[in-house]
């Protein structure tokens, strides 16, 4: 059936790194993709966004790169900070939105 | 410019109970759809409703219901309650276009003893 699921369950990085994390999809037919953040206590906070006719597309501090290909999704965060540390879930559009399991971002100062 | 506001933010139950949780889109968005998160796990779809009717559902049983009103708010209706359902409900607004990002409120804690 359909899915969307992550690469690791947990990055732990410093301050200032830069950050990537990985999706894999499994629905060849999704044509739309959105990363999610959601802290602690809080509903998921939009992102960034792609369609399947884009491979990149950047935000502020985030790229968002779409591989059709292999059916894989990843998400850079430039620079990054303590304010980004969250569960960030990559979600496709099939008939419903389809959250994988999520990815806990840990940044150190 | 309020956004997705849900209520109340948590709530406790006992098995056998019933639930009603509710949802106010944000400002311009006719869509809501309501999820069912976890711990742990990524939010799971449950159904969407427009135009005052369910559009589209989970994989979820019929305990769950739901109702939209004319002013496209969202009520969420769970019987005869399950330890099982202890979770985080969260609701999304969208305006009814082709994929068009939805945005989610805080969610619902919902403890089932």
């Amino acid at each position: 059936g359909e899915s969307v699921g992550l690469h690791l369950p947990t990055l732990s990085v410093q301050e200032g790194d830069n950050s990537i994390i990985n999706c894999a999809y499994s629905n060849s037919a999704s044509d739309y993709f959105i990363w999610y953040k959601q802290e602690s206590g809080k509903g998921p906070q939009f992102i960034i966004d792609i369609r399947s006719n884009m491979d990149k597309r950047q935000g502020q501090r985030v790229t968002v790169l779409l591989n059709k290909t292999v059916k894989h999704l990843s998400l850079q965060i430039a620079a990054t900070q303590p304010g980004d540390s969250a569960v960030y879930f990559c979600a496709e559009i099939g008939t419903a939105l389809i959250f994988g399991k999520g990815t806990t971002l840990s940044v150190s100062s | 410019d309020a956004g997705v506001t849900q209520s109340p933010t948590h709530l406790i139950k006992t098995r056998g109970q019933q639930v009603t949780l509710r949802c106010s889109p944000k400002s311009g968005h006719d869509t809501v759809s309501w999820y069912q998160q976890a711990l742990g796990q990524g939010p799971q779809f449950i159904f969407q409703y427009y135009e005052e009717e369910e559009r589209q559902r989970g994989n979820f049983p019929d305990r769950f219901s739901g109702h939209q009103f004319p002013n496209y708010s969202s009520e969420l209706n769970v019987n005869a309650l399950l330890l099982g359902d202890s979770a985080l409900y969260l609701c999304a607004s969208s305006a009814m276009a082709i994929n068009q990002p939805q945005h989610f409120g805080d969610g619902t804690r919902l403890s089932i003893l």
